[in-house]
C-alpha cells in the first residue's frame, strides 16, 4: 500500500510566521502535490512536483513556495503565515501520467492566529 | 474556467438502497476520471477510477462515464450507513496535469 505522510496533523502558528509542512511517500513515485481545502471551496492545487527539483505552480501559488530536494519528500513554505491561509493542507502523490490516482496523506490543519 | 460539478447535497437514501451521485465535466481535454470518497475530518480516499465510455464495477460501486455528454455517475449499490462521506468527482488531462475536483456531494444513508 502507498503511504503519504505528512508530518503535522494539527499546527497553531501567528501571524508572520515561517511554516514548513513536510510530505514523505513511500512508493518512489514521481509526481507530488499540495492542496488546501475550505468549506464550499473543494480542493485547490497550491503546487505540483513531477520530478526532483521540478516543481510547477497550481491554481493558488501566492504565499507559499514549495521545495523537493528528494524523490519522497515534497514541503510546503509559508514564507509568512496569514489568517487567510488558516485552512486543511493535503499532500498527494501520484506514480504517474498514465494512471492519474492520487493518494493522500492524513492532511495538516493549520491554524494562524 | 475549466470545471467539475456536483450537487453538494445531502443525498438521503435508506440503507439497502441504491445511492446515484452525478457530476458533469467541461475540459474535454480530461482522460480520466476518478471518485474519492471523504469522511468528515479525514483525508479524500481513491475508490474508483474509469478512463473509457462505458461501466466499470468494483464490488457495491459501478462507475459510468459519458464522454460525449461530459457526464460521470458513481452508483452504490446495497448503500450502508458506513457509505455516509462526501463523494469527490475529479477529472484529469495527463497532457497538461490539470486535475480538477469537484466540491463533493455529502451523501448520508440512514439506517
Amino acid at each position: 500500500d502507498v503511504k503519504v505522510t505528512q508530518s503535522s496533523r494539527y499546527l497553531v502558528k501567528r501571524t508572520g510566521e515561517k511554516v514548513f509542512l513536510e510530505c514523505v511517500q513511500d512508493m518512489d513515485h514521481e509526481n507530488m502535490f499540495w492542496y488546501r481545502q475550505d468549506p464550499g471551496l473543494g480542493l485547490r492545487l497550491i503546487y505540483f512536483s513531477y520530478d526532483v527539483k521540478m516543481k510547477e505552480k497550481g491554481d493558488i501559488p501566492e504565499g507559499y513556495s514549495v521545495s523537493r530536494e528528494k524523490k519522497e519528500r515534497f514541503s510546503l513554505i509559508l514564507e509568512s503565515a496569514s489568517t487567510n491561509q488558516t485552512s486543511m493542507y493535503l499532500c498527494a502523490s501520484m506514480e504517474g501520467r498514465d494512471t492519474g490516482e492520487l493518494f493522500f496523506g492524513e492532511g495538516s490543519r493549520l491554524t494562524v492566529l | 474556467q475549466k470545471e467539475v460539478e456536483q450537487n453538494s447535497g445531502p443525498l438521503s437514501v435508506p440503507e439497502g438502497a441504491i445511492a446515484s451521485l452525478n457530476c458533469t465535466y467541461s475540459d474535454r481535454g480530461s482522460q480520466s476520471f476518478f471518485w474519492y470518497r471523504q469522511y468528515s475530518g479525514k483525508s479524500p480516499e481513491l475508490i474508483m477510477s474509469i478512463y473509457s465510455n462505458g461501466d466499470k464495477e468494483d464490488g457495491r460501486f459501478t462507475a459510468q462515464l459519458n464522454k460525449a455528454s461530459q457526464y460521470v455517475s458513481l452508483l452504490i449499490r446495497d448503500s450502508q450507513p458506513s457509505d455516509s462521506a462526501t463523494y469527490l468527482c475529479a477529472a484529469f488531462s495527463s497532457g497538461t496535469y490539470k486535475y480538477i475536483f469537484g466540491t463533493g456531494t455529502r451523501l448520508k444513508v440512514l439506517a
